[in-house]
């Protein structure tokens, strides 16, 4: 089934610590996004990688890190500089490429806790 | 910048009813794309519904419908025949045509289907 992943669920980290979430897609789409949930508010966007090898700062990207080595996978990292990095993290992914429609497909989710 | 805005933080409707959850948006484009996301309690995003502004024509999926003023800035969403699996959090969201489809995301409105 095509679709995207992400692991863990649920992760836990002591503050000073670096963490990094994992996202995989086999839709053998060209963008991907990083997006950050907080309770009872929207979603921020993180980072984007439109290609392989080549991403973009979204509207929050102090204290988080990305990189783009494969086109099916893009991890991201939460640095001990991230401030509150407890949240709701969602990764997404789309055909890409600039004009026409561009939906966008969710993975199911991680769940970031410090301790 | 683009902006999105949700006025409704929560709404309820009876099982079978009709109801519909507002949002208006800011842009100086003039070609662009809208979509209406759901997020049940598993939390896994869902696209809703699409609308191309370039289309005067609404939307219509199933008992999903919208309500596009493209001059008025405003896209709201009917569910028809309510059931107790639209229970969720629905978000608006904007893709400005030339964005490489990033999205702006309203801050979301809560519906409870009540049996």
């Amino acid at each position: 089934d095509g679709g995207i992943t992400q692991s863990p669920k649920y992760l836990f980290r002591k503050e000073g610590q670096n963490v990094t979430l994992s996202c995989e897609q086999n839709l053998n789409h060209d963008a991907m996004y990083w997006y950050r949930q907080d309770p009872g508010q929207g979603l921020r966007l993180i980072y984007y990688s439109q290609i392989v090898n080549d991403f973009q700062k979204g509207d929050i990207a102090e204290g988080y890190s990305v990189s783009r080595e494969k086109k099916e996978s893009f991890p991201l990292t939460v640095t001990s500089a991230q401030k509150n990095p407890t949240a709701f993290y969602l990764c997404a992914s789309s055909p890409g490429g600039q004009g026409g429609i561009n939906e966008q497909f969710f993975g199911p989710g991680t769940r970031l806790t410090v301790l | 910048a683009q902006t999105v805005t949700q006025s409704q933080p929560e709404m309820s409707v009876q099982e079978a009813e009709t109801v519909t959850l507002s949002c208006t948006y800011d842009t100086s484009e003039s070609n662009y794309y809208l979509f209406w996301y759901k997020q049940p309690p598993s939390r896994q995003m869902i696209l809703v519904i699409r609308q191309e502004a370039y289309k005067q024509q609404n939307a219509t999926e199933n008992r999903f419908s919208v309500n596009f003023q493209k001059a008025a800035k405003s896209f709201s969403l009917k569910i028809s025949d309510s059931q107790l699996g639209d229970t969720a959090m629905y978000f608006c969201a904007f893709d400005g045509g030339t964005s490489y489809g990033k999205l702006t995301f309203g801050q979301g409105t809560i519906l409870t289907v009540h049996p």
